[in-house]
């Protein structure tokens, strides 16, 4: 049972425009969200995070919202970049229970950004 | 160096073989964590290391899995009698302090392709 879901695996967008990834979670514990950026045969990249008290971060031309009462969050990269396709990772963390924080993934969406 | 290493990147594996796969972390980081990423997946938690101890080993798959950090640095990522279905990218990652929940970045390495044939 998938805690952390990003239900679209793949976003083509042409450059300069915005891109939006989404990504919906199931557990109201979690407090810390993450999206992790990837290229072929590299890890991931940390991108930007968002602490679950806050609804917005933003650093550049990327703005993480966070909608805890719909347990939904977004990736706005404005404006979009051909360097930006790369494969987008939503991540939770949690404290409690003993976790020290490793990281749920979603399974990713492939973003394209075409020039 | 300046980021997580992993080696070997790519490792090819008969069925019933052992591997062993090696994780360098920054320098300094306290934290490291083990995930597998099977294809078309996102990365699954497999363990944690705070220094040499192993306080989290609950994604462990099975016995067959086994993980050791012992000087705090280093970590070897250890599959006796590989299966089919162990193939998948075994990620590293550490961070700073004592775990992601301070708001810590967690960086990875590239990965270590396995394929047990």
């Amino acid at each position: 049972d998938q805690q952390v879901k990003q239900n679209s695996p793949s976003l083509s967008v042409q450059e300069g425009r915005i891109s939006i990834l989404n990504c919906d979670y199931t557990n109201s514990m979690f407090d810390y969200f993450l999206w992790y950026k990837k290229y072929p045969a590299e890890g991931p990249t940390f991108l930007i995070s968002i602490s679950s008290i806050k609804d917005k971060n933003e650093d550049g031309r990327f703005t993480v919202f966070l909608n805890k009462s719909a347990k939904h969050l977004s990736l706005h990269i404005v404006p979009s970049q051909p360097g930006d396709s790369a494969v987008y990772f939503c991540a939770a963390s949690l404290n409690y229970g003993g976790s020290q924080g490793n990281l749920i993934f979603g399974k990713g969406t492939k973003l394209s950004v075409k020039p | 160096g300046a980021g997580v290493s992993q080696s070997p990147r790519y490792k090819v594996a008969k069925r019933g073989q052992d591997v062993a796969l090696r994780c360098d972390p920054i320098s300094g980081h306290v934290s490291l964590f083990w995930y597998q990423q099977a294809l078309g997946q996102g990365p699954e938690f497999l363990t944690y290391f705070q220094n040499e101890a192993q306080l989290d080993k609950s994604g462990l798959p099975s016995d067959r899995f086994f993980a050791e950090r012992p000087e705090g640095s280093v970590s070897t990522l250890k599959i006796q009698r590989t299966q089919q279905e162990d193939s998948a990218v075994y990620l590293c990652a550490s961070s700073l302090g004592t775990g992601l929940w301070k708001g810590e970045t967690q960086y990875f390495g590239p990965g270590t392709r396995l394929l047990v044939l």
